[in-house]
């Protein structure tokens, strides 16, 4: 079964300070992973999905991150924070090709400090 | 193109009460999926609708949940009776294969959330 673990429930950076978001996994098979955004109050907007291409990937608003197969490892980055950046972020796994089943973790807020 | 589209943003009910919640997916888009999300949890699938057909509801809690969505486009999710413990965020999402992409891209509702009091 997939499953999807978060480190820190809560993620404090300053403006221009390196956002890094800590996402594992686990699937019985070749996995497609998923980031998340959420700001109040409305729904989920995708930030960037994996899908067995390149192993870094570039999504948008400048996140971007690295699927490390031996290390069970999604983790989202960006180089310097804006304060526009504070909401939380949800990490997703499907097995599935074609149609997705997504599980999510619990998600990581991070709050941005000027 | 607009986006997901849910209603009511806000429901406030008793306990033992009915309520339902309506969805309608961005327009081509055959695939759309309810999810429950509770306060500090990640969203979790409740059912799953490839056009009117049902492909996964196995977490669907069937006594007092259903779900339908008659002839493919908008779907409505209804809880008969309520918890206190359904209070939570109602996000429905749809999603469209392109091909090639290795698997779709699901796009979300704002979601309606609801307080069981």
């Amino acid at each position: 079964a997939q499953s999807v673990t978060q480190l820190g429930s809560h993620v404090s950076v300053s403006e221009g300070a390196l956002v890094l978001l800590r996402c594992n996994y686990s699937s019985s098979v070749p996995p497609y992973l998923f980031w998340y955004v959420q700001y109040p109050n409305q729904g989920l907007q995708l930030l960037l999905k994996y899908t067995s291409a390149a192993t870094l990937v570039k999504g948008i608003n400048g996140f971007e991150a690295e699927f490390k197969k031996s290390e069970t490892s999604f983790h989202l980055t960006k180089p310097s924070a804006h304060m526009s950046d504070a909401a939380e972020y949800f990490c997703a796994v499907s097995e599935n090709s074609g149609y997705s089943t997504l599980t999510f973790g619990k998600g990581t807020m991070l709050l941005v400090s000027p | 193109e607009a986006g997901v589209a849910q209603s009511p943003r806000y429901k406030i009910i008793e306990k033992r009460q009915s309520v339902a919640f309506w969805c309608n997916p961005i327009s081509g888009h055959a695939t759309l999926y309810w999810y429950q999300q509770i306060l500090g949890q990640g969203p979790k699938l409740l059912i799953q609708f490839q056009n009117n057909g049902v492909v996964d509801d196995s977490q669907l809690p069937k006594d007092r949940f259903s779900a339908e969505r008659l002839k493919g486009v908008d779907s409505t999710l209804k809880i008969q009776p309520a918890k206190l413990e359904d209070s939570a965020v109602y996000l429905c999402a749809s999603s469209q294969l392109i091909r090639g992409s290795g698997t779709d891209t699901q796009y979300f509702g704002p979601g309606t959330r609801l307080t069981v009091l």
